[in-house]
């Protein structure tokens, strides 16, 4: 089992919906969680970070931790062309806050 | 303010040669990560300063990799006698302090042949 695991996709969404991406982890003690943007030839940008359960807002994304479930989401309202990208979770291991294990990202395609 | 640098951006090294990577994290960033991303794959960790000291190496893939942060400021990431399966993107991140938000260079594309 991986310790962080993503659909890898492609997700397609049609432009104006909302995209939902999942991620679930295996560490129960991890504190840290993060949502990273990765456009083809480019470096992982953070869009999000979440640090305890529920909900947590910033524009048009929303980003969801359920610590019991071991489970993280992200939310994009009102999709864009140019937010289609690879989206990367990201986990902190509980016995290092330092060290981060990113999944292997999901796909995603927003379509006109 | 200025963000993550890191050069080369590209290089392609023979097989047996020796390189250096440069990461420069963005000023007042205490932690600094370096990363190797294959094609598909998520960044995988290889290695973590705070300031000068080298708190975790468990990511380097073997002896070959070395890192080192001298001044607690730029950090080199050397490899030597470079393999083909050396070939990767090497990300550099930056945080205020562990736990925290990390901030990603542009990354530099290795490909040894």
């Amino acid at each position: 089992q991986k310790e962080v695991e993503q659909n890898s996709g492609p997700l397609s969404v049609p432009e104006g919906a909302i995209a939902s991406l999942n991620c679930t982890y295996s560490d129960r003690g991890s504190q840290s969680f993060f949502w990273y943007r990765q456009y083809s030839g480019k470096s992982p940008e953070l869009i999000m970070s979440i640090y305890s359960n529920g909900d947590k807002e910033d524009g048009r994304f929303t980003a969801q931790l359920n610590k019991a479930s071991q489970y993280v989401s992200l939310l994009i309202r009102d999709s864009q062309p140019s937010d289609s990208a690879t989206y990367l979770c990201a986990v902190n291991r509980g016995s290092s806050a330092s060290k981060i294990i990113f999944g292997s990202g999901t796909r995603l395609s927003i379509r006109p | 303010g200025a963000g993550v640098s890191q050069s080369p951006r590209y290089k392609v090294a023979k097989r047996g040669q020796d390189v250096a990577l440069r990461c420069d994290p963005i000023s007042g960033h205490v932690s600094l990560f370096w990363y190797q991303q294959a094609l598909g794959q998520g960044p995988e960790f290889l290695t973590y300063f705070q300031n000068e000291a080298q708190l975790d190496k468990s990511g380097l893939p073997s002896d070959r990799f070395f890192a080192e942060r001298p001044e607690g400021s730029v950090s080199t990431l050397k490899i030597q006698r470079t393999q083909q399966e050396d070939s990767a993107v090497y990300l550099c991140a930056s945080s205020f302090r562990q736990g925290y938000e990390q901030y990603f260079g542009p990354g530099t594309r290795l490909t040894v042949t």
